[in-house]
């Protein structure tokens, strides 16, 4: 079970928005730590897509937003394309016993 | 350019012990904490712990202080991650990652900007 809680699953058309949502707790996201987000394609490794919560890495294309309130985050994608499919994950740090850097379960954004 | 180059897939008995080695280029390599990430198949990504690749120091995720030893050679520019005591359960994809380009303010707001190709590593009797 993660400690960042994040929909297995969301779907859009071409052109359309979505958003993920990363639900945490006083320990990680709650407590002030930045939440960043990845973007992985199957079979290869996970990229930077947001860092410090809104912030894009250069060569991000601004149809990618983060958000951070309270104990959550949320991930937005806008003008859906079809290579924008891939699994998504939140990731922050947590000062509880349970480990440090921390990931959520992920979620797999399919373009109808 | 900045990359980190890890080790061939291994296979494995359950029981048994595997060393993952990680090496970087294109940076100094004392000077950034490295991290190891891993991923069963189709699962998700799971923090197991970092060096400071300067002084040496590391931190687990308590799930798996037990059983994993992380590494460097700072003359090879080199991170290694050693897993024991290994189950089917840690057949898996391990990375290994930094913080090149996005430092945060303070080591715990770094993000993972930098990613090795990673290693599957099987374990099966």
């Amino acid at each position: 079970q993660s400690v960042l809680t994040q929909p297995p699953s969301v779907s859009g058309a071409p052109g359309q928005r979505v958003t993920i949502s990363c639900t945490g707790s006083s320990s990680n996201i709650g407590a002030g730590y930045d939440v960043h987000w990845y973007q992985q394609i199957p079979g290869t490794a996970p990229q930077l897509l947001i860092y410090a919560n809104t912030k894009r890495p250069s060569g991000v294309p601004d149809r990618f937003s983060g958000s951070k309130s309270a104990t959550s985050a949320s991930l937005a994608i806008t003008g859906l394309q079809a290579d924008d499919e891939a699994d998504y994950y939140c990731q922050s740090y947590d000062s509880s016993l349970s480990g440090l850097w921390v990931f959520g379960g992920g979620t797999k954004l399919t373009v109808l | 350019q900045v990359q980190l180059v890890q080790s061939g897939a291994e296979v494995k008995k359950p029981g048994a012990s595997v060393k993952l080695s990680c090496k970087g280029s294109g940076y100094t390599f004392y000077a950034y904490n490295i991290h190891w990430v891993r991923q069963a198949p189709g699962q998700r990504l799971e923090w197991m712990g970092w060096i400071n690749a300067g002084n040496g120091d590391t931190k687990y995720s308590q799930r798996f202080q037990d059983r994993v030893t992380i590494t460097r050679d700072t003359s090879a520019s080199s991170a290694y991650m050693a897993v024991s005591s290994l189950r089917p359960e840690d057949t898996a994809v391990y990375y290994c990652a930094i913080t090149y380009y996005y430092d945060g303010i303070n080591y715990y707001d770094d993000p993972l900007d930098i990613w090795g190709h990673g290693t599957m590593v099987t374990v099966s009797s």
